[in-house]
């Protein structure tokens, strides 16, 4: 199956710090979404970006499927974006592969 | 709209028991996947229902089993529970794009 891979797996910002976190796929995908799971286990959804650029506040994402790359931008971070960000990508098949996750740590 | 729902929230069992967890996607959706969550292997997909019929299936083994009933509420069975089964359950409803909505989860413990 396919292949998702994020960086960095840990990050640790001070607040009002800038971030980019990475998600690379292995192979074509139907679409891809962006989650941050808080710490209470509720997942959330940011962005269903299966290709371009999508913004929301202070957050936005970046597709580039023809290279199999997704970015997601988080500005000025705030203690309430801490939690873990995954990435998850439908396969051909249908199938949803979530990434490991990149854990995210805002200090105040 | 509501969200999705699922219950119980917390279970604990023991071993080589049985537990069934429901989920209610939100209305109008007509999938419901569910997903394990563990610290070591992450989130995999277990399967996915839609109008009633198993439509994929990840690489679980067959004491994992599930339904979806004619108004899209769907339960996941687990039977003869083993303790790596400790986890947290994720449920969620597919959009009309197919963008997926979680529920809170049902964090299950065996003893």
């Amino acid at each position: 199956g396919i292949q998702v891979e994020q960086s960095p797996p840990d990050l640790i910002l001070q607040e009002g710090a800038n971030s980019t976190l990475r998600c690379n796929f292995s192979d074509s995908v139907n679409n891809l979404q962006w989650f941050h799971q808080n710490p209470w286990g509720q997942l959330i959804n940011l962005f269903y970006i299966p290709s371009g650029t999508k913004q929301n506040g202070r957050l936005s994402a970046t597709t580039v499927a023809t290279e199999r790359y997704s970015l997601l931008y988080i500005s000025s971070s705030q203690t309430t974006d801490s939690g873990v960000y995954f990435c998850a990508v439908e396969q051909r098949d249908d199938k949803i592969i979530f990434g490991k996750g990149t854990r995210l740590h805002i200090l105040p | 709209k509501a969200g999705v729902t699922q219950t119980p929230r917390y279970l604990i069992k023991t071993r080589g028991q049985q537990v069934t967890l429901s989920c209610s996607p939100i209305s109008g959706h007509r999938s419901v996947s569910w997903y394990q969550q563990t610290p070591g292997q992450g989130l995999q997909f277990l399967f996915e229902y839609f109008s009633e019929t198993q439509r994929n299936k990840g690489n679980f083994p067959g004491r994992f089993s599930g339904r979806q009933f004619s108004n899209s509420r769907s339960e996941m069975n687990v039977s003869t529970l083993e303790l790596g089964d400790s986890a947290l359950y994720l449920c969620a409803s597919t959009g009309p794009v197919n963008e997926q909505f979680f529920g809170p989860g049902t964090r299950l413990t065996v003893l």
